[in-house]
């Protein structure tokens, strides 16, 4: 299985919403990457897990939450977000993270519009 | 913070005809790769060169990679409307590795 899954594929919410999105991955990597992309504009990185601890946190604003709950999956909790936070959420897992030659697989993406 | 700048930022061509897209970046890296994504999609690794390589060919597809001017070049052979997507440069050069740092895009269209 060399798949990135993530659910659910569009999800629209409001500014008092609490939702969440889901990452999984059954590749064995144990580094995953949440990333926030606009449209015409590359994927920006928000946070990287490796072996499920954050290591980086990109001053992304405290209402995303990022967990990972076991090695295969990755979530993003949203709560009180803001209409400019509409984007596209990516995730995307590696073998390693730390390690210079690193190929990252990505998901389809979870479409995100906030009202 | 970005670190690649492709260029052309758009490029259209005819089915059969070659793309070829430019990266630059700034700092040093210990490697650059190039992904595709379909509107609206998830990305998708194309290929990856190591900074001490020159060239690397993958089916239709040529890198280079030049560290003494900071760029890289991806060359798309004899172009399907299929290949019509965004292409991005990306390299590792955050936090040693750690993560990718994409560049800006370019958006290849191919008619047929």
């Amino acid at each position: 299985d060399t798949e990135v899954t993530q659910t659910p594929k569009h999800l629209v919410m409001g500014m008092t919403n609490k939702k969440s999105l889901k990452c999984e991955q059954h590749m064995g990597h144990r580094a995953m990457y949440w990333y926030k992309q606009k449209a015409k504009k590359p994927p920006e990185l928000m946070f990287v897990y490796s072996y499920e601890k954050l290591s980086i946190n990109e001053s992304v604003p405290s209402r995303f939450s990022p967990e990972c709950p076991n090695s295969s999956l990755l979530n993003l909790h949203l709560h009180a977000l803001q209409p400019e936070d509409s984007a596209l959420y990516l995730c995307a897992s590696s073998l390693l993270a730390g390690v210079a030659y690193n190929e990252q697989f990505f998901g389809p993406g979870t479409r995100l519009t906030v009202l | 913070s970005q670190q690649g700048e492709e260029d052309p930022q758009a490029l259209s061509i005819q089915e059969g005809e070659n793309a070829t897209m430019n990266c630059s970046y700034k700092t040093s890296i210990n490697n650059l790769q190039w992904y595709r994504q379909n509107s609206g999609r998830g990305l998708v690794h194309l290929i990856l060169i190591r900074s001490n390589e020159r060239e690397k060919h993958s089916g239709r597809l040529r890198v280079t990679l030049d560290t003494s001017k900071k760029s890289s070049s991806l060359l798309i052979t004899a172009s399907r409307a299929a290949d019509t997507a965004s292409y991005f440069c990306a390299t590792d050069g955050y936090q040693a590795g750690t993560a990718l740092i994409f560049g800006k895009g370019t958006t290849l269209s191919v008619s047929s």
